[in-house]
């Protein structure tokens, strides 16, 4: 089946703490795998996105960590900042087909 | 570069009614997707158009019906509405295969 599960449902961190976000996938032939990030009002927006030939992608404060045998990828956020507070979605998909998402990630940094 | 513009932004209907969502990719995109989002249920796929075409389509019932134009521009109906379609409806367009998706900022439909 092809399902996306991620976890936890919701996290408060510290200003300057590290966010961990959990996700792991079940179909083997999915080669794409994006973080989404969604505000109140906002339809989600593209923060990083990993191909299963790297181990980790950086962008500035965002991290994708990869681990093609356990099927499994987070996203890490460094630093953590009040702006940093909205719903976070991982999701997976192979070439012509739909991305299926996770349920989200509501994470909250508090000042 | 002007992003994915949906239309209207919200939408009352009464059970039973019928609603049609518009959707305005980015410029050159050819793809345009669809996705119900919910409290309980998330983000779930509706369909996928592809250059005027159907290429993907979700589990939702027939009542979920979409269409793709020359343009890109996509809209989605819905028939015979029901208190659970309650729900923002997102569109997604990119490039085609392989590429990220850019969402719109959602139709609220609100079914009383």
């Amino acid at each position: 089946q092809q399902q996306v599960k991620q976890s936890p449902q919701s996290l408060i961190v510290q200003k300057g703490g590290i966010s961990i976000i959990n996700c792991a996938y079940e179909n083997t032939a999915f080669d794409y795998f994006p973080w989404y990030q969604q505000f109140p009002g906002k339809g989600p927006a593209l923060l990083i996105a990993i191909r299963p030939d790297v181990s980790e992608k950086k962008e500035g404060r965002f991290t994708i960590s990869f681990n093609k045998s356990a099927k499994q990828f987070s996203l890490h956020i460094m630093d953590s900042q009040p702006g940093d507070s909205a719903t976070y979605f991982c999701a997976a998909n192979q070439a012509g087909t739909a991305l299926i998402f996770g349920k989200g990630t509501t994470l909250s940094v508090s000042s | 570069k002007a992003g994915v513009t949906q239309t209207p932004r919200y939408l009352i209907k009464t059970r039973g009614q019928q609603v049609t969502l518009s959707c305005s990719p980015i410029s050159g995109h050819r793809s345009v997707s669809w996705y119900q989002q919910t409290p309980g249920q998330g983000l779930q796929f509706l369909f996928e158009y592809f250059s005027e075409t159907q290429r993907n389509k979700g589990n939702f019932p027939g009542r979920f019906s979409g269409r793709q134009f020359s343009n890109s521009r996509s809209e989605m109906n819905v028939s015979t509405l029901e208190l659970g379609d309650s729900a923002l409806y997102l569109c997604a367009s990119s490039f085609g295969q392989g590429s990220g998706y850019t969402f719109g900022s959602g139709t609220r439909l609100t079914v009383v």
